[in-house]
């Protein structure tokens, strides 16, 4: 256990909707990365926030978002879904940007209809 | 445009024996290179890494060889287990530009009894 928490494990949607995708880093953990994997794309960075700010942004869709809170738990909205959003979202912390060590949580199963 | 190129995308090992998965990267500014095991439903779990100041680093049956000049770093899994069995990913970073993990494509290793 990465100490990582996501919410929810499994989210099934219609096209056309948003969902939002929670996360928990590690206690301790000021960093949070968000990543979607795919079959075709692979494991892709979407983007950092640090300490409740926007630090980078990867392949990050126009239609995604992402904010973190003052408690340092961040959220991944998708909106307008597509059924090429169907993927893994994963979302990982670490101590501060400059580390490297980064720790995945379990993941969230998103799947458009 | 991929920066880390991983090979092979599939390897089967027996028990025992020796896993090799090799690495490729483009970009000479990378500074952190980790590796992650990531088991079926489950998120990625940090397995080793290493920085450039080092050739190789060694931690239990795992083993990280770095060929700076080449560009090139390897994983290498001793006395191969069939719990071993799982998708392995290399990934790079720049610590000083926020850390985002750029991921190889994966491999898929199975280990047999």
């Amino acid at each position: 256990d990465s100490g990582v928490t996501q919410t929810p494990k499994h989210l099934i949607t219609a096209t056309g909707q948003r969902v939002t995708l929670r996360c928990s880093p590690r206690s301790g953990d000021l960093s949070v990365y968000w990543y979607q994997q795919s079959l075709d794309q692979g494991l892709q960075f979407l983007i950092q926030y640090y300490n409740g700010e926007e630090r980078a942004k990867g392949n990050i869709l126009e239609r995604f978002s992402a904010q973190q809170f003052p408690d340092l738990h961040s959220e991944l909205n998708l909106s307008s879904l597509e059924l090429g959003d169907s993927a893994l979202y994963f979302c990982a912390s670490s101590v501060r940007p400059n580390r490297g060590e980064q720790y995945f949580g379990p993941g969230t199963r998103l799947t458009v209809t | 445009q991929q920066q880390v190129k991983q090979s092979p995308q599939s390897l089967i090992v027996q028990k025992g024996g020796i896993s090799i998965i090799n690495c490729a990267y483009e970009n000479t500014a990378f500074d952190y290179f980790p590796w992650y095991q990531q088991f079926p439903g489950k998120g990625p779990a940090l397995l080793i890494a290493i920085r450039p100041d080092v050739s190789e680093k060694k931690e239990g049956r795992f083993t990280i060889s770095f060929n700076k000049s080449a560009k090139q770093f390897s994983l290498h899994i001793m006395d191969s287990q069939p719990g071993d069995s799982a998708t392995y990913f290399c990934a790079a970073s720049k610590e000083t530009s926020g850390s985002r993990l750029t991921f190889g494509e994966g491999t898929q290793l199975t280990v047999n009894p």
